[in-house]
């Protein structure tokens, strides 16, 4: 069965201080690998996908980059507005479903 | 804006009565996927239709249900609702089962059983 186990739970940063989220996965054939953000009540807003160990995108303050067993996303120089749920996700080569992690909270304080 | 929209935003159902949830799938998208997130969780899988045939379902009992339609909007059937179904309920398109195949989620529809 896929497990994706997101650390930390929350994150707290001054505005301007640079971090890391931590996605571990387990899938039996990686078909691709989503970053999401979440506003409070809304749906997720897609940020990335990730096809292979090695891989690293891009947007704005936001980076990527995944290994055979974990994504990463670094924050860069955070701003208040960054301040939301970010959701990793799998999807297995056999099928379409996202496999969905519980999710980091980050709040970037001005 | 992903050009998934859901409806209703908000509903309040009393525990025993059936509901009815709808999305209209993002132009140029054949699949739609239904997610269900409780509060401070991941989406779950519930089910996915592509070309209007089931294709794939989560672990959600038989009532839960749900339909595509010739155009690719959807609807997403839970009878006998229980106090546990209160959560946000997702939808998501995406382009068939091509490798590109990124989901792009509504804005949610959030039930209250009572």
């Amino acid at each position: 069965e896929d497990q994706v186990t997101q650390s930390p739970e929350a994150l707290r940063l001054q505005e301007g201080e640079s971090s890391s989220l931590n996605c571990s996965y387990t899938v039996s054939g990686l078909r691709g690998l989503f970053w999401y953000r979440q506003d409070p009540g809304k749906g997720p807003e897609f940020l990335f996908t990730l096809y292979s160990a090695g891989e690293e995108k891009e947007k704005e303050r936001l980076k990527a980059t995944l290994t055979k067993k974990e994504s990463f996303l670094h924050i860069t120089a955070p701003k208040p507005e960054d301040s939301a749920t970010y959701l990793c996700a799998v999807q297995q080569t056999s099928g379409s479903r996202l496999t969905f992690g519980e999710g980091t909270q980050l709040t970037v304080n001005p | 804006e992903t050009g998934v929209t859901q409806s209703p935003t908000h509903l309040i159902k009393t525990r025993g009565q059936q509901v009815t949830l709808r999305c209209s799938s993002q132009s140029g998208h054949n699949t739609v996927s239904w997610y269900q997130q409780a509060l401070g969780q991941g989406p779950q899988f519930i089910f996915q239709y592509y070309r209007e045939e089931e294709n794939g379902r989560g672990n959600f009992p038989p009532r839960f249900s749900g339909l595509q339609f010739p155009n690719y909007s959807s609807e997403l059937n839970v009878n006998a609702l229980e106090l546990d179904d209160s959560a946000l309920y997702l939808c998501a398109s995406s382009q068939g089962q091509a490798r590109n195949t990124e989901a792009f989620f509504g804005q949610g529809t959030r039930l209250t059983v009572v």
